[in-house]
């Protein structure tokens, strides 16, 4: 079945260095992918996403390119700040939405 | 725009009593998730509604839950009878159907005593 598996963490960081998160999913036909964030005690947030092949979403900084050759959705931000400090999950949806998958979540501290 | 809404925030309850949680839907969206985390299992999906309809109840653990929709606008997912290894943050989720993305609500922070 379809599926997503993301970067263990936790990811350390100091102040205005370059975050990368690995995503790579399992998927039939052609899913829409997601990051979503969690800050401390909030529900999840959508980050960015991107529904086919070679989109990159972006927002507040982050982006993520959308690889279909290597099932990939992975994170980058040029310089992360302390406000970063959150868990981060990749997810996948169905063609049909009708199925949607999470990954186990990174968590990421960033330090000043 | 509200968001999606639960209630109560917070919930701390003794084992085997019932705990009933709520969830306010963003208004327009037609499909609305239950999810369950925690450190041990991380985000799990317990149940879907579409159009207020239970699309895929697979997650859910076991007899003791129980989830409505009686109308687009209101859930609940209840507990009955409620023990600690219930003890999770259940958060509520809310789309559109033209597009894929969930909306989540703020959770609620459930311990079983």
């Amino acid at each position: 079945g379809d599926s997503v598996t993301q970067m263990e963490g936790p990811v350390t960081l100091s102040e205005e260095a370059f975050l990368t998160i690995n995503c790579t999913y399992t998927a039939t036909g052609y899913p829409s992918l997601f990051w979503y964030v969690q800050y401390p005690g909030e529900g999840l947030q959508l980050l960015l996403k991107a529904t086919k092949a070679d989109d990159k979403g972006s927002n507040k900084g982050f982006e993520a390119t959308y690889r279909k050759e290597t099932t990939s959705f992975h994170l980058e931000k040029g310089s992360v700040q302390v406000s970063d400090s959150a868990v981060y999950f990749c997810a996948l949806s169905d063609l049909g939405g009708n199925q949607f998958y999470f990954g186990t979540g990174t968590s990421l501290t960033v330090i000043p | 725009d509200a968001g999606v809404i639960q209630s109560p925030r917070h919930e701390v309850t003794e084992m085997g009593q019932e705990v009933t949680l709520r969830c306010k839907p963003i208004s327009g969206h037609n499909s609305l998730f239950w999810y369950r985390q925690t450190m041990m299992r991380g985000l799990e999906l317990l149940i879907y509604f579409n159009n207020n309809v239970p699309i895929d109840d697979s997650g859910m653990p076991e007899d003791r839950f129980s989830a409505k929709m009686p109308n687009a606008s209101f859930s609940t997912l209840k507990i009955q009878p409620s023990e600690p290894r219930d003890s999770a943050v259940y958060f509520c989720a809310s789309r559109t159907g033209n597009t894929y993305e969930q909306y989540f609500g703020p959770g609620t922070r459930l311990t079983v005593t």
